[in-house]
């Protein structure tokens, strides 16, 4: 499976901390993404971080990819109760014909005010 | 633009009925996803189109499922005929080439 898997499954936090959450995938990549979905909601684009890039920001995300572990990680900032949703990262990779993306399992951030 | 459009938000049907779910990507996307979320699966890619023609069909589950796109802006998702354990969430996706994924906010399938 190309599938990526996060942890932690679950967080919890306090206003104002940092969040961090880890993703690992299994195969060669084109790039990775981020992807945030609030309860009984469809899901959002954050950030994408392309195989040759090392590090990414946008605002108060911070996304870091390693490829040589086959992992990236996602960071957020002076966290606020509204980043409560859950978290996956996606990994596109190239088939035969096309692209793909295939998402990890998802981490629960629970920011409490 | 008005984003991925899916159609209905909500069904509810009957076990065995025949189920459509549609779907209106961005203009200019070139490519188009299914996906299928529940608790125990977490998102399921269950098959995607470039430039309207399907590329890998490997995640639809069944038989049951097929899935056409017979024009760049439209989309459906067909489940004949449905079981409860065909209760999800539904969602389509389009992109162009890989940059970021647009969702729509989903069809909440429910089989009763």
């Amino acid at each position: 499976s190309q599938q990526g898997e996060e942890d932690p499954q679950a967080l919890s936090i306090q206003e104002g901390e940092n969040a961090t959450m880890n993703c690992s995938y299994k195969t060669s990549i084109n790039n990775l993404q981020w992807y945030r979905q609030n309860s009984g909601r469809g899901l959002v684009h954050l950030i994408l971080i392309r195989s040759n890039e090392r590090e990414k920001h946008s605002g108060r995300l911070r996304v870091t990819l390693d490829t040589s572990k086959k992992s990236s990680s996602l960071l957020i900032t002076a966290s606020r109760a509204a980043d409560t949703a859950s978290y996956f990262c996606a990994t596109v990779f190239r088939t035969d014909s096309s692209y793909k993306l295939i998402f990890g399992s998802g981490t629960r951030l629970l920011v409490r005010p | 633009d008005a984003g991925v459009i899916q159609s209905p938000r909500h069904e509810v049907t009957e076990m065995g009925q025949e189920v459509t779910l549609r779907c209106k990507p961005i203009s200019g996307h070139n490519s188009l996803f299914w996906y299928r979320q529940t608790m125990m699966r977490g998102l399921e890619l269950l098959i995607y189109f470039n430039n309207n023609v399907p590329i890998d069909d490997s995640g639809m589950p069944e038989d049951r499922f097929s899935a056409k796109m017979p024009n760049a802006s439209f989309s459906t998702l067909k489940i004949q005929p449905s079981e409860p354990r065909d209760s999800a969430v539904y969602f389509c996706a389009s992109t162009q080439g890989t940059s970021g994924y647009t969702f729509g906010s989903g069809t909440r399938l429910t089989v009763v």
